[in-house]
């Protein structure tokens, strides 16, 4: 697929500590994104890069911030996580043209206690 | 904004035979994308097929087809012949044009019984 390598698979932290989640591609695909999947609403996108440097909200974006200083890495941050943000989280990538669909990483399954 | 609705949040059909999945849209674009995605208990994100807006002619990917009628938006997932793989969260997903910027409904857990 897109070669997309999303790291840690599986995190466990607990309420008000920093957490990093990072996603790797070596597609040299333009658009990245980061989703949340929780039960009832499939998923649900966090933030978005359209090139390096160039990032959006998404329509959950509260409590994370995003950073992309090259085009293979995508950066999750969540400064102090909370409960609420126990999900598993997917990265995906997409390529120059509006016809491309998303390509998905494995999935990061984050719990904090 | 756009919304993504998938109606039956689990549905079962018995191997080899077919079973067809709901999706509804709500959109004022008129140019776009709609995707659906399988989930599999691996997690992993697979895609199943797609339909441009634009194209009348429905989308068919081997035993996968879709039924996608604009006016209504409306776009089912129909599975021919299904198989024991296919057991899965399956999404219904539609995309902007910009950014390529996408919108997933709940999903649709299917079971396929032996």
């Amino acid at each position: 697929d897109a070669g997309i390598t999303q790291s840690p698979r599986h995190k466990v932290t607990e309420t008000g500590t920093p957490v990093t989640l990072r996603c790797h591609q070596t597609e040299n695909h333009r658009y990245m994104y980061w989703y949340r999947q929780d039960p009832g609403h499939g998923l649900r996108l966090i933030h978005y890069s359209y090139g390096v440097k160039d990032t959006d909200k998404g329509e959950v974006s509260d409590g994370y911030s995003v950073s992309r200083s090259k085009t293979e890495d995508f950066l999750l941050t969540l400064e102090s996580a909370t409960s609420s943000q126990t999900s598993v989280y997917f990265c995906a990538t997409s390529g120059q043209g509006s016809n491309q669909p998303q390509h998905f990483g494995d999935g990061t399954r984050l719990s904090i206690l | 904004a756009q919304t993504v609705t998938q109606s039956q949040p689990e549905m079962s059909v018995q191997e080899a035979e077919t079973v067809t999945l709901s999706c509804t849209y709500d959109t004022s674009e008129n140019n776009y994308y709609l995707f659906w995605y399988k989930q599999p208990p691996s997690r992993q994100m697979i895609l199943v097929i797609r339909q441009e807006a634009y194209k009348q002619q429905n989308a068919t990917e081997n035993r996968f087809s879709v039924n996608f009628q604009k006016a209504a938006k409306s776009f089912s997932l129909k599975i021919s012949d299904s198989q024991l793989g296919d057991t899965a969260m399956y999404f219904c997903a539609f995309m902007k044009l910009t950014y390529n910027d996408m919108r997933f409904g709940a999903g649709t857990r299917l079971t396929v019984k032996p």
